[in-house]
C-alpha cells in the first residue's frame, strides 16, 4: 500500500512566480492536511480538505495562498506570487475519516524562492 | 505563550541510555496526543498515539500522558543510534469540526555509540 505521495521534492522558484505542490493522499483516505514548516521551527498547520470541500482553513494566510482537493486527482498548494519568506518544507498528511487522529505524512516538498 | 512547549535540544545520549522526551501544553481542549519521528528531511512517521491519561508500550517506547498536569512525555529504552532524529510531540481537540495537529517544535536526538 503506497504511502502518501508528494510531487515535486523539490521546487526552485523565483520571486513573482507561481509555485504548484501535488500530494496525493494513501489509498483509501479522503482526507488530507497540508502543513508548513520553517527552518528550526515545528509543523504549523495550513488547512484541512475533504474532496471537493475546504473544512479549515485557518491555517492560511489570506492572500496569495489557496488549496483544492478536486473529485479526481491529487489535492494542489497553490501559491502565487511567491516571496522569499514561502521558503520552506511543505507536508501533506491523510487521514481516512475525520474522527481518527492518525495522520500520516508524505515526504514533503522543499520550496526554494530565489 | 506557545499552545505547545517543547525543548528543541539537542539531547546526546550514550547507546543503551533510557530517554526521556517531553512536552508541556496550555490547551484544555487537547484530547488526543501523538509522537511523530523525524529522520533529517524526511517526513514525520507517527511512532505512537493516545488519548486516556497513563501509559501506553510499543516496544522499546513507552508514551505517557499527564491531563492534570497538561504534561506528556515519550520514552526510549535501550537507545539505538537510529533512533537519532528529531522527535516532535503532537497534539489535537475533538470541538467542532477541528481535526488539524499541534505541533510541538521537535527535539533533536543524538545517540551516540
Amino acid at each position: 500500500n503506497a504511502g502518501v505521495m508528494q510531487n515535486p521534492r523539490h521546487l526552485v522558484r523565483r520571486r513573482g512566480q507561481e509555485a504548484r505542490l501535488r500530494c496525493s493522499p494513501m489509498k483509501g483516505h479522503s482526507h488530507v492536511y497540508w502543513y508548513r514548516q520553517l527552518p528550526e521551527e515545528g509543523l504549523k498547520f495550513m488547512v484541512y480538505l475533504q474532496k471537493e470541500n475546504i473544512i479549515d482553513e485557518s491555517g492560511m494566510p489570506k492572500e496569495r495562498f489557496s488549496a483544492e482537493f478536486p473529485k479526481e486527482g491529487p489535492s494542489i498548494l497553490r501559491i502565487q506570487q511567491v516571496v522569499r519568506g514561502d521558503s520552506a518544507a511543505y507536508f501533506c498528511a491523510s487521514s481516512p475519516a475525520r474522527s481518527s487522529y492518525e495522520q500520516y505524512f508524505g515526504p514533503g516538498t522543499r520550496l526554494t524562492v530565489t | 505563550q506557545k499552545e505547545v512547549e517543547q525543548d528543541p535540544g539537542p539531547l546526546s545520549v550514550p547507546e543503551g541510555a533510557i530517554v526521556s522526551l517531553n512536552c508541556t501544553y496550555s490547551n484544555s481542549a487537547f484530547q488526543y496526543f501523538m509522537w511523530y519521528r523525524q529522520y533529517s528531511r524526511k517526513g514525520p512517521e507517527l511512532l505512537m498515539y493516545t488519548y486516556s491519561s497513563g501509559n501506553k508500550e510499543d516496544g522499546r517506547f513507552t508514551a505517557q500522558v499527564d491531563k492534570s498536569s497538561k504534561y506528556i512525555s515519550l520514552f526510549i529504552r535501550d537507545s539505538q543510534p537510529s533512533d537519532s532524529a528529531t522527535y516532535l510531540c503532537a497534539m489535537r481537540d475533538y470541538t467542532g469540526t477541528a481535526s488539524k495537529l499541534t505541533f510541538g517544535t521537535g527535539t533533536r536526538l543524538q545517540v551516540t555509540l
